[in-house]
This record gives C-alpha cells, sequence and structure tokens, in this order.
C-alpha cells in the first residue's frame, strides 16, 4: 500500500529520548488516525484528526503527543517512552469521518523502547 | 463482554477448502463492518466491508451480516496458502462514526 507512508519503519529508543513518527497520505483523505498494536491484544485508537483538527484522543499517555499541520500529514511526537509502549504503531486515513468510510493503513512504525 | 469478539484460532483448513471467519458484536447501533487481513510484520489490508443485512460477494470472499444476531462473518473460498493471515474483524457506529473498533483478530492457516 503506497497510499499512506510511514517513517520509520523501525525505530529503537531509549527512556529519556525524543523522536517523532511520521504519517503521509497521497489519497486526498480528510482523516487521519493513529493505532496501536500490541502482540495478541486489538488495535488500539489513538488519536483522530479531521480536517487537521482533533476529533478523538483516547485516554492517551502525555508521552504521546500528535501533531497535523494539514490533512495528508500525521506526526506522532515521542518523549519518555516506557518499555510496555513497545508495538507497532499504525497509521491510517479515509476518506471522511462516517461510518461508511473505511480506512486504509499504513506499513506501520515498528518501535522498541529500551 | 468484549465489544468485538473473534476466535482467535489458530483455524486450520485445507486447500481448495472453504474457510468461515465469525464475529460478534456487542452495539446494536453498529453501522458499518469491515474485514481486514494483516500478513505477519505487516499492515491491515482491508479486504470487504458490508453495511447492509445479507451477504456480500467479491471473487473468493463473501461477508455476511445478521444485525438480528449481531455477528458478521467471511467466507474464503478455494483456499489458498496465501489466504494464511490474521483476520481483523471492525466496525464503526452511527454515534461514534469516528472511531472504528476492532476485534483481536482470528488466525487463519490454509495447509497445503
Amino acid at each position: 500500500e503506497t497510499g499512506v507512508t510511514q517513517t520509520p519503519r523501525h525505530l529503537v529508543m531509549g527512556m529519556t529520548n525524543k523522536k517523532s513518527l511520521k504519517c503521509e497520505q497521497h489519497l486526498g483523505h480528510n482523516a487521519m488516525y493513529w493505532y496501536k498494536q500490541s502482540a495478541k491484544k486489538p488495535l488500539e485508537l489513538m488519536f483522530v484528526y479531521s480536517l487537521e483538527e482533533r476529533v478523538e484522543n483516547n485516554s492517551v499517555p502525555s508521552r504521546f503527543s500528535p501533531e497535523c499541520p494539514n490533512s495528508s500529514h500525521l506526526f506522532l511526537h515521542l518523549h519518555t517512552l516506557q518499555p510496555e509502549d513497545s508495538a507497532l504503531y499504525l497509521c491510517a486515513s479515509s476518506q471522511e469521518l462516517g461510518y461508511s468510510y473505511e480506512q486504509y493503513f499504513g506499513p506501520g512504525t515498528r518501535l522498541t523502547v529500551t | 463482554q468484549k465489544e468485538v469478539e473473534q476466535n482467535s484460532g489458530p483455524l486450520s483448513v485445507p486447500e481448495g477448502a472453504i474457510a468461515s471467519l465469525n464475529c460478534t458484536y456487542s452495539d446494536r447501533g453498529s453501522q458499518s463492518f469491515f474485514w481486514y487481513r494483516q500478513y505477519s510484520g505487516k499492515s491491515p489490508e482491508l479486504i470487504m466491508f458490508i453495511y447492509s443485512n445479507g451477504d456480500k460477494e467479491d471473487g473468493r470472499f463473501t461477508a455476511q451480516l445478521n444485525k438480528a444476531s449481531q455477528y458478521v462473518s467471511l467466507l474464503i473460498r478455494d483456499s489458498q496458502p496465501s489466504d494464511s493471515a490474521t483476520y481483523l474483524c471492525a466496525l464503526r457506529g452511527y454515534s461514534s462514526a469516528s472511531k472504528i473498533i476492532f476485534g483481536s483478530g482470528t488466525r487463519l492457516s490454509i495447509r497445503p
């Protein structure tokens, strides 16, 4: 799937580091999402943006900070993470918010916190 | 009760047979339903979506929705080894359209 790209694909960081994940969608969509996928657990929705405005924040710790400068780009800024934050972080986009719109996922960033 | 329930598997099906994957959900207000396929180490890929009761067919895949019984299923005909993956059931409600709720997935293994 080249419609949604994510960088980096793999990231190893210490608990005191600050890093950012980047997502870019080339589909002309207006809604973008961050998900966390841990082993043997369902995908967890973290943040939802629609037209650069955050519309959902699912009780995510403040060490995760999203940024959506425009409808094509989404960032997830990371600082002072914990080992349990190690997971696959997936970005997705959809045409609009709304029950009939399916989401398309990027390839994910595999994050390891040491 | 989980919002979306799937049998984690693994579900083992011989090549060429029909694989049947099931999903039940708790929110009667759910309006749209999705099946995603996820290969190990890869991101989910949308296979099917269905909004209305009944069957929806696309190639070897058929999605079945029964809102009264609150279940949705995915049938894969003529199963191929390349169908071996984890299949995620997901749904969206009418009132919280920003949220897609995912099940934990069913791991499907097609044996040659």
